[in-house]
């Protein structure tokens, strides 16, 4: 199984200010036949379900806004919030889907400093 | 708007059993595969089982291997989650949620509520 593993597992950051949060894969999820890394992120608030932000490592989900983004490639992601806002704080996981049943990091919890 | 209502959960015993549903709606359901997820309190996600759009194929966690059973209604928009052999390890919110399949493996875009499942004597 491919085992995901997030950093730091808490993060304060101020408002305004850039949130990164760190997913590492014990083996690359990205497939060389199409070039695309098999890797989502989700964030998920207090007493809601998960929700969708990122997939493919990079495209962010239909609605949501822009200040954030995922990059990296192979074994190493980054998820980047650009300018906090009170209402990001929350738990963000990252999962791979790459192969079998997808497998989550711990999760990172973000709060504001 | 796509909506996934879980249903079913509740207080039950080691070593019983308790069937989960999952109403979809909002989007084609035979369309897609859908998959359950379960997250122990304060603790993170864990995926449980995925199914096929047209049910052919399922796939389960080795932790609920032989114990949990999926299945779908696609003439009712219908998920279930047949849960046996209960431990007190399998207490969680269990999540319905839609999936985003490659030939590999899926991410889901949209979640259900859950249902909480407490196995306890």
């Amino acid at each position: 199984d491919i085992v995901m593993t997030q950093s730091p597992d808490s993060l304060a950051v101020s408002l305004g200010e850039r949130a990164t949060i760190n997913c590492k894969s014990s083996q690359s999820v990205l497939y060389s036949s199409n070039s695309k890394n098999y890797l989502a992120w989700y964030q998920q608030k207090p007493g809601q379900p998960p929700n969708l932000l990122i997939y493919w490592a990079s495209t962010r989900e239909s609605g949501v806004p822009d200040r954030f983004s995922g990059s990296g490639s192979g074994t190493d992601f980054t998820l980047t919030i650009s300018s906090l806002q009170a209402e990001d704080v929350a738990v963000y996981y990252c999962q791979q889907y790459y192969t079998g049943l997808g497998t989550f990091g711990q999760g990172t919890k973000l709060e504001i400093k | 708007e796509v909506q996934l209502l879980e249903s079913g959960g509740g207080l039950v015993q080691p070593g019983g059993s308790l069937r989960l549903s999952c109403a979809a709606s909002g989007f084609t359901f035979s369309d897609y595969a859908m998959s359950w997820v379960r997250q122990a309190p304060g603790k993170g996600l864990e995926w449980v089982s995925v199914i096929s759009h047209s049910a052919g194929s399922t796939f389960y966690a080795d932790s609920v291997k032989g114990r949990f059973t999926m299945s779908r209604d696609n003439s009712k928009n219908t998920l279930y989650l047949q849960m046996n052999s209960l431990r007190a390890e399998d207490t969680a919110v269990y999540h319905c949620a839609k999936g985003q399949c490659s030939s590999t493996s899926c991410y889901n875009d949209y979640w259900g509520q859950g249902t909480l499942v407490t196995v306890s004597s």
